[in-house]
Parts: structure tokens; sequence; C-alpha cells
């Protein structure tokens, strides 16, 4: 079975530019999710899909993030413009399936810097 | 909302030494509860989880955990560490409808050779 897939895996930008976020999850799996993780934190929370529509994003800085999940497969996260501290690890997450437990797959994540 | 907390921020063991990391949730409902590792470099890898059933559960790589639900707790145990489980360790909740999947903040383990 094929994981979790996410592009790129680098990125490095300068301030006020704009940088996209890619993410494939498991064939099947209904509920999307994308992780921000700042080094020595755990990942925090940005926004959750189920099938295409948003669940939660409570935690996504709504000027400048945006994400989408169009047709409830692949999902798009874009951060216009950047800022420094946005410079962290975006992990993208699937779960559900036939077989669904809750269990997260996480994909190697997109790490970003920004100068 | 729900939230985590484990109790170390780092620890560090020698091969051969007993470990115990502590994960305490806040969340009055049902919950589900994971324990996920992070080795340097690598994505984020499941070691266990709890549903329900028996209260200890057993992982990969000879760790367990053990739901205490009248502490709200779900602290990971393996009985002799290796240099191989130095790695990011986080605790994870979410609750019975599926929604709120939250970490805590991790606890980064080294083990001396």
């Amino acid at each position: 079975e094929a994981g979790v897939a996410q592009s790129p895996r680098y990125k490095i930008i300068e301030k006020r530019q704009s940088v996209a976020f890619w993410c494939n999850p498991i064939s099947g799996h209904a509920t999307l999710y994308w992780y921000q993780q700042i080094l020595g934190q755990g990942p925090k929370l940005l926004i959750q899909f189920q099938n295409n529509g948003v669940v939660d994003d409570s935690q996504l800085p709504k000027d400048r993030f945006s994400a989408e999940r169009l047709k409830g497969v692949d999902s798009t996260l874009k951060i216009q413009p950047a800022k420094l501290e946005d410079s962290a690890v975006y992990l993208c997450a699937s779960s559900g399936g036939t077989d669904n437990t809750g269990e997260l797959f996480f994909g190697e994540g997109s790490r970003l810097t920004v100068l | 909302a729900q939230s985590v907390s484990q109790h170390n921020h780092h620890v560090i063991l020698s091969e051969a030494a007993s470990l115990e990391l502590g994960c305490n949730y806040s969340y009055g409902g049902t919950v589900n509860l994971f324990w996920y590792v992070q080795y340097p470099g690598q994505h984020l890898q499941l070691l266990l989880k709890y549903f329900s059933g028996d209260p200890l559960v057993k992982g990969i790589k000879g760790f367990e955990a053990e739901f205490i639900k009248s502490k709200f707790s779900f602290n990971l145990r393996k009985p002799s560490v290796q240099w191989s489980d130095t790695a990011e360790y986080f605790c994870a909740v979410i609750d019975n409808y599926g929604q709120n999947f939250v970490f805590g903040p991790g606890t980064r383990l080294s083990v001396l050779p």
C-alpha cells in the first residue's frame, strides 16, 4: 500500500514570497490533515478535511494560509505571504479507509525555510 | 478542546535502562490514544494505540503503554532501551467522533551507548 506522498520535501524562500505544498493521501482515506511542526515542538493541527469539506480550520492563520482539497483526494496548502515564523515542517496525514481505527498515517513532510 | 501534556522534555538514559515517559490528557469523553515516534530525519510512525479493552497495550520494538482512565494517563514504557531508540516520542489523543487529533509537545529520548 502506497503511503502519504508530499512534495516538495524542501523549500527555501524569502519572506513575503509565496509557497505551495502538495499532498496525496493513502487511497481511500477520507480524512486529511495538515500539521505544522516547528523545531522542538509537537505537530500543531492547521486544518482537517473530511472528503472535500473542512472539519476544523480553527488554528489556520487565514490571513496568509489557505488549503483546499478538490475532489476529496489531493490537497494543497498555500502560504502567501510567508513570514520568518512560518519556518517549519508541514506534515500531511490521512486516516480512514475500510478498517478505520483513527490512526493517522503521515507523509515525510515538507520542510520550509523562510529567510 | 482536549489537550495533551508530556512530563519530560528531554530524557537521557544509558543502554539497558528502563524507560517510562509520562502522558496526560484532558478530555471528559471517550478517547483513543496513541504514541508516535519520530526517529532523526524520519517521518512520524505509530508505536502503539489504545481504543478499548485491555488497558495495557503492546506496540512495536518492545514498547508498551498503560491506559489509566482515572488518572487520564497513557504512559509509555520499555524495560530495556537500546541506542536505536533515540528519537522524539509524541503522545496523541483523538476523541471518539474522529475529530480533534491533538499531539503532546513531545519528549526527546537520548540513549547513550
